[in-house]
């Protein structure tokens, strides 16, 4: 079955640490995106990418960092620049002209 | 600027009863408008999409209505079932092969 693969399913940084969330599909879409969810804010854009080792910073970038190197994966690293963290993380890969297909998202934690 | 806006965080509507969930927009160049149906710890699934060259699309229980005079649209549910209680989200993509703009939400609740 084709789809998105987020993981974890819950992640758990103490403050100061980077942690990297996995996001891999196998639809083969050009762009993936990922997304935050915080309660009364929607989805806020983080970081998309539309073709390999290309990627454009969304309206939340900051405190983030992505990769791109194969088409399949689309890793995002949440630095210690990240002020609030916590949050529901969203990823989502999309075929030229069409809507996006979600993964089922990781909940970020500081501890 | 928010570009899709769902005024309203919340709705209640008895089982049976029609639900209307609506979305106002603000970008005229917009071209095509989708529904997503979100569950707590989940991600979005699509629900029902929209071209604006059209002013209805159907699919069972699921009726989406554009207004483009008015930049508004609307998803209707009927009849409701316990099942659609969820939160949804109206969003428009910028355009065909760039990044989708998502409304706030609004969290439905279907009352026994």
């Amino acid at each position: 079955d084709g789809g998105i693969t987020q993981s974890p399913k819950y992640l758990f940084r103490k403050e100061g640490q980077n942690v990297t969330l996995s996001c891999e599909q196998n639809l083969n879409h050009d762009a993936m995106y990922w997304y935050r969810q915080d309660p009364g804010q929607g989805l806020r854009l983080i970081y998309y990418s539309q073709i390999v080792n290309d990627f454009q910073k969304g309206d939340i970038a900051e405190g983030y960092s992505v990769s791109r190197e194969k088409k399949e994966s689309f890793p995002l690293t949440v630095t210690s620049a990240q002020k609030n963290p916590t949050a529901f993380y969203l990823c989502a890969s999309r075929h030229r002209g069409y809507g996006y297909t979600f993964g089922s998202g990781t909940r970020l934690t500081v501890v | 600027d928010q570009q899709v806006k769902q005024n309203s965080p919340s709705l209640s509507v008895q089982e049976g009863r029609i639900s209307i969930l609506n979305c106002d927009y603000t970008n005229s160049m917009f071209d095509y408008f989708l529904w997503y149906k979100k569950y707590p710890a989940e991600g979005p699934t699509f629900l029902i999409s929209i071209s604006s060259i059209k002013d209805k699309n159907e699919d069972g229980r699921f009726t989406v209505f554009l207004n483009k005079s008015a930049k508004h649209l609307s998803l209707h549910i009927v009849p409701s079932q316990p099942g659609d209680s969820a939160v949804y989200f109206c969003a428009a993509p910028i355009n065909r092969d760039d990044k989708i703009i998502f409304g706030k939400g609004t969290r439905l609740h279907i009352l026994p």
